[in-house]
């Protein structure tokens, strides 16, 4: 079935350090999503991809889906101890927008002050 | 107030004994989904629907069991035939693209 693999699984940083995750998928996705969840929270929608290729921004988030639609990455510049939590890829199949959506093993980050 | 409502927040079991948990969701939204979450090991699908009386099996659906007789509901049953039902159960819903979750269930099988 299908996979989303991410790394790396943990993430110490120093306030002000720079930090980049990466999602791969076994096979090519319709769309890629990232979610955030903050220690004893629940996964918040961060963004969509959905363009070969395309390029999205958030402040300090910068998101990146690959052209071949099966690989992505999130680099967040110069964190805060406010970046701290899991973060997840999420990746659709197939045609329809809300078919089955299946998530990374997610990566935790803890920033250091 | 719209969201969607996971109860109870803690949920304690004996082994061998079914137990229900709840998702319920006022946004109108078509699909909805269950994840189990454990350390270390992100988000696994447990089962989903994507419209009423229709559901999929997830990654994981051993030992699990669900129903969608209204859209608003999907509850998640653990079954004794789960081997490790001790986990943090995540229930979303979803239109179009984003997935809204609920607090979560954290269930404890003694």
């Amino acid at each position: 079935g299908q996979q989303v693999m991410q790394i790396p699984q943990y993430q110490h940083v120093q306030e002000g350090e720079d930090f980049t995750t990466y999602c791969n998928s076994s096979t090519t996705l319709s769309n890629i999503q990232w979610y955030k969840q903050r220690p004893g929270g629940h996964p918040v929608f961060l963004i969509q991809l959905v363009k070969s290729g395309e390029v999205k921004k958030q402040k300090r988030l910068t998101f990146q889906f690959g052209e071949a639609k099966k690989n992505s990455s999130l680099h967040i510049t110069a964190t805060q101890t406010t970046d701290v939590g899991t973060y997840f890829c999420a990746g659709t199949l197939g045609g329809t927008s809300y078919g089955k959506l299946t998530f990374g093993q997610g990566t935790i980050l803890t920033v250091h002050p | 107030d719209g969201g969607i409502t996971q109860s109870p927040k803690y949920l304690f079991r004996k082994e061998g004994q079914n137990v229900t948990l709840s998702c319920e969701q006022n946004l109108n939204h078509d699909a909805m989904y269950w994840y189990r979450q454990d350390p270390g090991q992100g988000l696994r699908l447990i089962y989903y629907s994507q419209i009423v009386n229709d559901f999929q099996k997830g990654d994981i659906a051993e030992g699990y069991s669900v129903s969608r007789e209204k859209k608003e509901s999907f509850p998640l049953t653990v079954t004794s035939a789960q081997k490790n039902p001790t986990a943090f159960y995540l229930c979303a819903s979803r239109q179009d693209v984003v997935a809204f979750f609920g607090q979560g269930t954290r269930l404890t099988v003694v």
